[in-house]
């Protein structure tokens, strides 16, 4: 039962141009949630969080958005470098247990 | 202040042995749990220690794998008679506190176990 998804495999953005990545998930007792970043043969590292109290988060190049009527979130790049280029996993945390979904492979071509 | 140290990198059983896998988490750091990853897969909650105790296990399979976080010493997470669908990446994150809205998991670089 994957509880949280992401549709997207891979995604391709020009550099300097905005990468969204998009999340959904399916329980509603979710508060809080994370987006991970992964470079190959090394673990995710944290990228940006967003509590349920809130619809935004931002962190310099990164914003994080929750919809929750429609059980959504959403990472916004911009503007997009090719070090960006990565696995980003978009995970929910219920008693600091993580729900991952299956990761969006992010390309960035300069 | 090193990071999460997990080790072997890279480990390679046979079909029936064990497999131990260690994980030392960041200094100062008392909350410890352990992901698998399958291929083309996001990684999957196993198992939450803290030191000397299990907090969570509900994703740890009910028969062959174990995990354990001594007082002294690296968290290790077990399986025995390994069989090939066990092969996956495994990796561990460790947290200075047991309340993951208000502080990081940090996770190390993992662990990738191959049963032939």
């Amino acid at each position: 039962d994957q509880q949280v998804k992401q549709n997207s495999p891979s995604l391709s953005v020009q550099e300097g141009r905005i990468s969204i990545l998009n999340c959904d998930y399916t329980n509603s007792m979710f508060d809080y949630f994370l987006w991970y970043k992964k470079y190959p043969a090394e673990g995710p590292t944290f990228l940006i969080s967003i509590s349920s109290i809130k619809d935004k988060n931002e962190d310099g190049r990164f914003t994080v958005f929750l919809n929750k009527s429609a059980k959504h979130l959403s990472l916004h790049i911009v503007p997009s470098q090719p070090g960006d280029s990565a696995v980003y996993f978009c995970a929910a945390d219920n008693f600091n247990k993580f729900y991952f979904g299956s990761g969006t492979k992010l390309n960035v071509k300069p | 202040n090193a990071g999460v140290m997990q080790n072997p990198r890279h480990l390679v059983r046979r079909r029936g042995q064990e497999a131990r896998l260690r994980c030392s988490p960041m200094k100062g750091h008392s909350h410890v749990y352990w992901y698998r990853q399958l291929p083309e897969e996001g990684l999957k909650f196993m198992v939450y220690l803290q030191k000397e105790n299990i907090i969570d296990e509900s994703g740890m399979p009910k028969e062959r794998f174990s995990a354990e976080f001594p007082k002294e010493g690296p968290s290790i997470l077990r399986i025995q008679q390994v069989v090939r669908g066990d092969s996956a990446a495994y990796f561990c994150a460790s947290s200075r506190l047991g309340d993951l809205m208000n502080t990081e998991a940090f996770f190390g670089q993992g662990t990738r176990l191959t049963v032939v």
